[in-house]
Protein backbone atom coordinates (compact mmCIF):
# COMPACT_ATOMS: atom_id res chain seq x y z
CA UNK A 1 0.00 0.00 0.00
CA UNK A 2 1.51 3.39 -1.07
CA UNK A 3 2.06 5.74 1.79
CA UNK A 4 -0.56 8.19 0.28
CA UNK A 5 -3.22 7.65 -2.71
CA UNK A 6 -4.71 9.97 -5.02
CA UNK A 7 -7.22 9.55 -7.24
CA UNK A 8 -5.44 11.12 -10.81
CA UNK A 9 -8.92 11.49 -12.62
CA UNK A 10 -8.91 13.23 -15.08
CA UNK A 11 -12.28 15.11 -13.28
CA UNK A 12 -13.90 17.47 -15.51
CA UNK A 13 -17.10 19.78 -14.32
CA UNK A 14 -19.24 22.63 -15.25
CA UNK A 15 -18.46 25.99 -14.40
CA UNK A 16 -19.92 27.37 -10.96
CA UNK A 17 -19.92 23.34 -9.85
CA UNK A 18 -18.58 22.20 -6.48
CA UNK A 19 -15.46 20.11 -6.62
CA UNK A 20 -14.70 17.28 -4.22
CA UNK A 21 -10.89 16.13 -4.51
CA UNK A 22 -9.55 13.56 -1.59
CA UNK A 23 -6.05 11.68 -0.27
CA UNK A 24 -5.88 9.01 1.88
CA UNK A 25 -2.87 7.72 3.37
CA UNK A 26 -1.58 4.98 5.65
CA UNK A 27 0.84 6.58 8.03
CA UNK A 28 -0.51 7.63 10.90
CA UNK A 29 2.87 9.64 12.00
CA UNK A 30 1.40 12.43 9.39
CA UNK A 31 0.55 15.78 11.58
CA UNK A 32 1.07 18.41 8.64
CA UNK A 33 -1.27 18.10 5.45
CA UNK A 34 -1.62 20.48 2.30
CA UNK A 35 -2.94 20.97 -0.94
CA UNK A 36 -0.80 22.32 -3.93
CA UNK A 37 -1.76 23.42 -6.84
CA UNK A 38 0.04 22.93 -10.49
CA UNK A 39 -0.12 24.49 -13.67
CA UNK A 40 1.08 23.12 -16.71
CA UNK A 41 5.00 22.93 -16.58
CA UNK A 42 4.75 24.88 -13.66
CA UNK A 43 5.85 24.72 -9.70
CA UNK A 44 3.45 23.59 -7.10
CA UNK A 45 1.64 26.75 -5.67
CA UNK A 46 0.31 25.57 -1.86
CA UNK A 47 -3.30 26.51 -1.59
CA UNK A 48 -3.83 25.47 1.82
CA UNK A 49 -2.23 24.27 4.63
CA UNK A 50 -3.68 22.51 8.02
CA UNK A 51 -2.32 20.77 11.32
CA UNK A 52 -3.70 18.14 12.53
CA UNK A 53 -7.30 17.23 12.34
CA UNK A 54 -10.03 19.99 11.53
CA UNK A 55 -11.62 22.37 9.00
CA UNK A 56 -9.77 25.14 7.20
CA UNK A 57 -11.11 27.65 5.04
CA UNK A 58 -9.61 30.39 2.59
CA UNK A 59 -12.24 31.97 0.15
CA UNK A 60 -13.29 29.37 -1.98
CA UNK A 61 -11.40 26.32 -0.73
CA UNK A 62 -11.70 24.21 1.95
CA UNK A 63 -9.97 21.64 3.46
CA UNK A 64 -10.51 18.92 5.58
CA UNK A 65 -8.68 16.87 7.63
CA UNK A 66 -9.85 13.16 9.32
CA UNK A 67 -6.75 11.66 10.97
CA UNK A 68 -9.23 8.63 12.36
CA UNK A 69 -9.97 7.72 9.08
CA UNK A 70 -6.94 9.01 7.64
CA UNK A 71 -8.44 10.80 4.81
CA UNK A 72 -7.81 14.68 3.31
CA UNK A 73 -10.33 16.54 1.50
CA UNK A 74 -9.92 19.96 -0.96
CA UNK A 75 -13.31 21.48 -1.63
CA UNK A 76 -13.73 24.40 -4.15
CA UNK A 77 -16.66 26.64 -4.57
CA UNK A 78 -18.08 27.85 -7.60
CA UNK A 79 -15.31 26.72 -8.95
CA UNK A 80 -14.04 29.04 -11.89
CA UNK A 81 -12.23 27.95 -15.16
CA UNK A 82 -8.68 29.16 -13.75
CA UNK A 83 -9.46 26.36 -11.15
CA UNK A 84 -8.07 23.52 -14.18
CA UNK A 85 -4.94 22.72 -12.82
CA UNK A 86 -3.75 19.19 -11.05
CA UNK A 87 -4.32 19.70 -7.56
CA UNK A 88 -1.81 17.87 -5.49
CA UNK A 89 -2.47 16.56 -1.44
CA UNK A 90 0.83 16.53 0.23
CA UNK A 91 1.85 15.80 3.79
CA UNK A 92 4.28 15.60 6.39
CA UNK A 93 5.76 13.86 9.88
CA UNK A 94 8.68 16.04 9.69
CA UNK A 95 10.37 18.18 6.64
CA UNK A 96 10.30 15.57 4.36
CA UNK A 97 6.56 15.72 2.03
CA UNK A 98 5.10 12.86 0.33
CA UNK A 99 2.84 13.33 -2.21
CA UNK A 100 -0.30 11.96 -4.06
CA UNK A 101 0.07 11.61 -7.71
CA UNK A 102 -2.15 14.29 -8.70
CA UNK A 103 -5.71 15.10 -9.95
CA UNK A 104 -6.21 16.79 -12.59
CA UNK A 105 -9.03 19.07 -12.84
CA UNK A 106 -10.87 20.88 -15.65
CA UNK A 107 -13.74 23.24 -15.26
CA UNK A 108 -15.42 23.87 -18.50
CA UNK A 109 -17.20 27.56 -19.46
CA UNK B 1 5.34 37.12 -5.60
CA UNK B 2 7.72 34.29 -5.93
CA UNK B 3 9.86 33.20 -3.10
CA UNK B 4 12.17 30.49 -4.60
CA UNK B 5 13.54 31.82 -8.07
CA UNK B 6 14.65 28.84 -10.10
CA UNK B 7 16.14 28.62 -13.13
CA UNK B 8 16.49 28.24 -16.27
CA UNK B 9 12.47 27.39 -16.71
CA UNK B 10 13.58 25.31 -20.11
CA UNK B 11 16.57 23.38 -21.61
CA UNK B 12 17.55 22.01 -24.41
CA UNK B 13 20.60 20.22 -25.33
CA UNK B 14 22.62 17.34 -26.65
CA UNK B 15 23.34 13.98 -24.39
CA UNK B 16 26.63 13.95 -22.73
CA UNK B 17 26.07 17.58 -21.89
CA UNK B 18 26.24 18.63 -18.01
CA UNK B 19 23.43 21.09 -17.09
CA UNK B 20 23.42 23.20 -13.84
CA UNK B 21 19.85 24.21 -12.63
CA UNK B 22 20.05 26.78 -9.65
CA UNK B 23 17.44 27.59 -7.18
CA UNK B 24 17.43 31.36 -5.08
CA UNK B 25 15.29 32.49 -2.06
CA UNK B 26 14.24 35.59 -1.84
CA UNK B 27 13.78 37.37 0.96
CA UNK B 28 14.77 34.83 3.52
CA UNK B 29 17.52 32.17 4.58
CA UNK B 30 17.28 28.92 3.29
CA UNK B 31 19.33 26.73 5.66
CA UNK B 32 17.31 23.02 3.11
CA UNK B 33 16.51 23.00 0.06
CA UNK B 34 14.54 19.59 -1.29
CA UNK B 35 15.11 18.62 -4.87
CA UNK B 36 12.31 16.75 -6.63
CA UNK B 37 11.58 15.04 -10.20
CA UNK B 38 8.46 14.95 -11.75
CA UNK B 39 7.96 12.81 -14.67
CA UNK B 40 4.65 13.06 -16.64
CA UNK B 41 1.30 12.16 -15.09
CA UNK B 42 3.11 11.10 -12.07
CA UNK B 43 4.20 12.86 -8.21
CA UNK B 44 6.86 14.37 -7.05
CA UNK B 45 9.98 12.01 -6.53
CA UNK B 46 12.35 13.42 -4.23
CA UNK B 47 15.70 13.02 -4.91
CA UNK B 48 18.47 14.83 -2.24
CA UNK B 49 17.82 16.85 0.69
CA UNK B 50 20.87 20.12 0.78
CA UNK B 51 21.67 21.91 3.96
CA UNK B 52 23.82 24.71 3.64
CA UNK B 53 27.47 24.38 4.11
CA UNK B 54 27.05 20.35 4.39
CA UNK B 55 26.61 17.35 2.28
CA UNK B 56 23.59 16.50 0.44
CA UNK B 57 21.20 13.42 1.62
CA UNK B 58 20.45 11.55 -1.74
CA UNK B 59 17.48 9.55 -1.56
CA UNK B 60 17.72 5.47 -2.50
CA UNK B 61 18.32 4.79 -6.23
CA UNK B 62 19.42 8.79 -6.60
CA UNK B 63 22.76 8.76 -8.09
CA UNK B 64 25.28 11.11 -6.50
CA UNK B 65 28.16 11.43 -8.69
CA UNK B 66 24.89 12.02 -11.44
CA UNK B 67 23.33 14.25 -9.55
CA UNK B 68 25.47 16.85 -8.08
CA UNK B 69 24.29 19.29 -5.44
CA UNK B 70 25.78 22.41 -4.25
CA UNK B 71 24.40 24.08 -1.49
CA UNK B 72 27.25 26.58 -0.46
CA UNK B 73 25.31 29.97 0.74
CA UNK B 74 21.68 30.48 2.53
CA UNK B 75 20.43 31.59 -0.86
CA UNK B 76 21.39 29.96 -3.56
CA UNK B 77 21.60 26.01 -4.35
CA UNK B 78 22.24 24.31 -7.28
CA UNK B 79 21.78 20.69 -8.74
CA UNK B 80 23.82 19.65 -11.97
CA UNK B 81 22.75 16.90 -14.07
CA UNK B 82 26.38 15.34 -15.08
CA UNK B 83 26.72 13.68 -18.77
CA UNK B 84 22.98 14.02 -19.15
CA UNK B 85 20.67 11.21 -21.19
CA UNK B 86 17.79 11.31 -22.52
CA UNK B 87 16.46 8.87 -19.63
CA UNK B 88 17.33 11.95 -17.24
CA UNK B 89 14.94 14.30 -19.21
CA UNK B 90 12.45 15.36 -16.69
CA UNK B 91 10.69 17.78 -14.69
CA UNK B 92 13.02 18.92 -12.09
CA UNK B 93 11.76 21.33 -8.70
CA UNK B 94 13.74 22.55 -5.66
CA UNK B 95 11.60 23.39 -2.52
CA UNK B 96 12.87 25.32 0.71
CA UNK B 97 12.34 23.65 4.25
CA UNK B 98 12.23 25.34 6.99
CA UNK B 99 11.07 23.32 9.92
CA UNK B 100 7.20 22.41 9.59
CA UNK B 101 6.19 25.79 8.22
CA UNK B 102 4.94 25.82 4.96
CA UNK B 103 7.34 25.21 2.18
CA UNK B 104 7.50 26.45 -1.26
CA UNK B 105 8.37 25.69 -4.72
CA UNK B 106 10.14 26.74 -7.50
CA UNK B 107 9.34 27.06 -11.19
CA UNK B 108 10.85 24.32 -11.95
CA UNK B 109 13.07 23.36 -14.95
CA UNK B 110 12.18 21.40 -17.66
CA UNK B 111 15.24 19.16 -18.82
CA UNK B 112 15.03 17.89 -22.40
CA UNK B 113 18.29 16.01 -23.19
CA UNK B 114 18.48 14.89 -26.85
Amino acid sequence: QKEVEQDPGPLSVPEGAIVSLNCTYSNSAFQYFMWYRQYSRKGPELLMYTYSSGNKEDGRFTAQVDKSSKYISLFIRDSQPSDSATYLCAMSAGEKLVFGKGTKLTVNP
Amino acid sequence: GAVVSQHPSWVICKSGTSVKIECRSLDFQATTMFWYRQFPKQSLMLMATSNEGSKATYEQGVEKDKFLINHASLTLSTLTVTSAHPEDSSFYICRTGSGNQPQHFGDGTRLSIL
